[in-house]
């Protein structure tokens, strides 16, 4: 199987704050590699498809980058909505996920 | 709107069934060019996909789940269904069922969940 490694697994920041998390994969999924986003007694919704394609409906303040093993989620101006727990997934071979990281409040 | 709603037991013994249904609403199944999913969620283990079906019934699974994995369909109710054999507490988890959307991106296939189902809990238990 394919692993997904996300870092860092928690963070804390601030409201306007730029946050950037990262997943690495095993090995090269190219740019099969989704993000989403989980809010507490929610399921996970999608953010970004094919690494960098932000979903309909999601704020332009989310974006996507990477290809290969190494991925980043940006989130570029923090919102309180935004405190929510983020996952990783690829779609290359099967279908695996991160471990998640969790957005604080400072 | 495209939604999808997990029905089921919450509560199974130990080396019995577990059976799930995912009704959806919003979308035809038998028309959809997407795949159907199953997926849990628990503490220890996080996000875990567990198959996806097509409306012909041709399924795929997770490896490490497989032995005890059957994934069916029925295009008449617009629903999907898992069974998962021989369960242990391990088993205990959310379960979700999701769209498995296959698309081509720059002219490449690719896939991601979308949307979600709100999920079910299932505990195993005696």
């Amino acid at each position: 199987d394919i692993q997904m490694t996300q870092s860092p697994s928690s963070l804390s920041a601030s409201i306007g704050d730029r946050v950037t998390i990262t997943c690495r994969a095993s090995q090269s999924i190219r740019n099969y590699l989704n993000w989403y986003q989980q809010k507490p007694g929610k399921p996970p919704s999608l953010l970004i498809y094919a690494a960098s394609n932000l979903q309909s409906g999601v704020p332009s303040r989310f974006s996507g980058s990477g290809s290969g093993t190494d991925f980043t989620l940006t989130i570029t101006s923090l919102q309180p909505e935004d405190f929510a727990t983020y996952y990783c997934q690829q779609s290359h071979t099967r279908k695996t996920f991160g471990q998640g990281t969790k957005v604080e409040i400072k | 709107q495209l939604q999808l709603q997990e029905s089921g037991p919450g509560l199974v013994k130990p080396s019995e069934t577990l059976s799930l249904t995912c009704t959806v609403s919003g979308d035809s199944i038998s028309s959809s060019i997407h795949y159907w999913g199953w997926l849990r969620q628990t503490p220890g283990m996080g996000l875990e996909w567990i198959g996806s079906i097509y409306n012909s019934g041709s399924a795929f699974y997770n490896p490490s789940l497989e032995s005890r994995v059957t994934i069916s369909v029925d295009t008449s109710k617009n629903q999907f269904s898992l069974r998962l054999r021989s369960v242990t507490a391990a088993d205990t988890a959310m379960y979700f069922c999701a769209r498995d959307v296959y698309e081509f991106v720059s002219g490449s296939p690719t896939n991601w969940f979308d949307p979600w189902g709100q999920g079910t809990l299932v505990t195993v238990s005696s």
